[in-house]
């Protein structure tokens, strides 16, 4: 498996403000997923990061509003730009391990709130 | 892309008592379904995979089987317990490092004493 370490755990912003979730894996990993949870509903893939080149979206994500950086192979950070009250959700980094690397672990998560 | 349908939205048994979800998908170049738990508060927690050379797998009280020509797979909880109850999501894959993992809408368990 692997572990990964999100921070903040959560936050609490103003609308319009920007903000910067990390995540540190603690082995290499090859791609890290970011998802988004609103309460009491499904996991919703945001973007696939890769270290050294630049994020893919998912359609409804656009790098202006969640760019994602992805400097080596254990860390990326996902900032939620000019924040809105819509985006207040659980936002989880994640990746693949495992011995054919097929199963995917999440961090805790980073609560955030737009207040 | 993927899309993975999940039913119940919302399960209630007794304790002591089965319950069963059911997942469905899209893609048959998916190979890979695993089944997570996620508990208030708590990231989703990884509980059973099936890859699509099985058709059955079982660990413990939970059992999957995977019908790859339906394109259906399902989780089935054996004697549950309170501490089963859970949101309980469904995915799919293609079988790599660098496939996205598609979520099922999730089950929201509730086993009652």
């Amino acid at each position: 498996s692997v572990l990964l370490y999100q921070k903040p755990n959560r936050d609490i912003c103003q609308s319009g403000t920007s903000l910067k979730i990390q995540c540190v894996a603690d082995s290499q990993v090859v791609s890290m997923f970011w998802y988004q949870q609103f309460q009491e509903q499904s996991l919703m893939l945001m973007a696939t990061a890769n270290e050294g080149s630049e994020a893919t979206y998912e359609s409804g994500f656009t790098k202006d509003k969640f760019p994602i950086s992805r400097p080596n192979l254990t860390f990326s950070t996902l900032t939620v730009n000019n924040a809105r009250p819509g985006d207040s959700s659980i936002y989880f980094c994640s990746s693949r391990a495992g011995t054919n690397n097929e199963r995917l672990f999440f961090g805790h998560g980073t609560k955030l709130s737009v207040l | 892309g993927e899309q993975v349908e999940q039913l119940p939205s919302i399960l209630r048994v007794q304790e002591g008592s089965s319950a069963s979800i059911n997942c469905s998908y899209e893609d048959s170049a998916s190979n890979y379904f695993p089944w997570y738990k996620q508990e208030p508060g708590e990231n989703p927690k990884l509980i059973i995979d099936i890859r699509s050379n099985m058709e059955r797998k079982q660990i413990q009280e939970l059992i999957v089987l995977l019908d790859k020509k339906a394109k259906r797979f399902s989780l089935h909880i054996t004697d549950t317990q309170p501490g089963d109850s859970a949101m309980y999501f469904c995915a799919a894959s293609a079988y790599n490092a660098g496939a996205k993992l598609t979520f099922g809408g999730g089950t929201r368990l509730t086993v009652r004493p």
